[in-house]
């Protein structure tokens, strides 16, 4: 069965800190990967997409980035944090429908 | 840009009762409705998903689909307290992300 696992649960950091939230699927060969950013009660905003190793594909901007690494690997990245950057962040893989992980709640102060 | 307008916003109806969501699309390429359900903290997970016109049941909850109208709906009979959580419709195509709507907060009053 495919598992998958975000890191860390949460996180408070400072506006001008650097962030990573990370991102593994278990179980899934070549998945296509997704990340999300939902503000508190709000909807889904799709961030990047991935479809295999090395290729990120970017859908809005919010001064965020993502890499792929592995093929079970998605990282979400900043080196600036910015208020506007709180939220919950959701990593997913798709197969037909989409397959969320537990997500990352982040404050930033 | 295509959207997904989803109402009412919010929702709260008595244990025991009927919960009715509403779901509208702009996007006549569209392959698939899917319902998702978030519980507070938690990711979403897919509840159903529907593409032909007429309804789709799976145990208290009936999916209705009107391809003309391009709105579908969702039907939560018997709702619990446990029912309590944020419903989105997503409409996808064939290889895209779905796009979501706002959203829909149900309460389940005990």
């Amino acid at each position: 069965a495919q598992t998958i696992h975000q890191w860390p649960v949460a996180e408070i950091k400072a506006v001008g800190s650097p962030l990573s939230l990370g991102c593994t699927i278990k179980g899934k060969s070549s998945p296509n990967l997704y990340w999300y950013w939902q503000a508190t009660g709000g909807t889904l905003q799709q961030l990047f997409y991935s479809i295999t190793v090395g290729q990120v594909e970017s859908v809005v901007q919010l001064n965020l980035s993502a890499s792929r690494p592995k093929d079970d690997q998605f990282i979400l990245s900043t080196e600036k944090l910015l208020l506007s950057h709180s939220g919950f962040y959701l990593c997913a893989w798709k197969q037909n429908t989409l397959y969320f992980g537990a997500g990352t709640r982040l404050s930033v102060l | 840009q295509q959207k997904v307008q989803q109402s009412p916003e919010s929702l709260s109806v008595p244990e025991g009762g009927m919960a009715s969501l509403n779901c509208t699309s702009s996007d006549r390429n569209f392959q698939y409705f899917w319902w998702y359900r978030q519980h507070s903290g938690e990711g979403p997970k897919a509840l159903m998903s529907i593409f032909s016109d007429g309804d789709k049941k799976e145990g208290r909850f009936t999916a209705h689909l009107n391809k003309a109208s391009l709105h579908v709906s969702l039907h939560i009979r018997d709702s619990q307290p446990s029912d309590s959580a944020l419903y989105f419709c997503a409409v996808s195509g064939n290889n895209n992300a779905p796009r979501f709507g706002a959203g829909t907060k149900l309460s389940v009053k005990p």
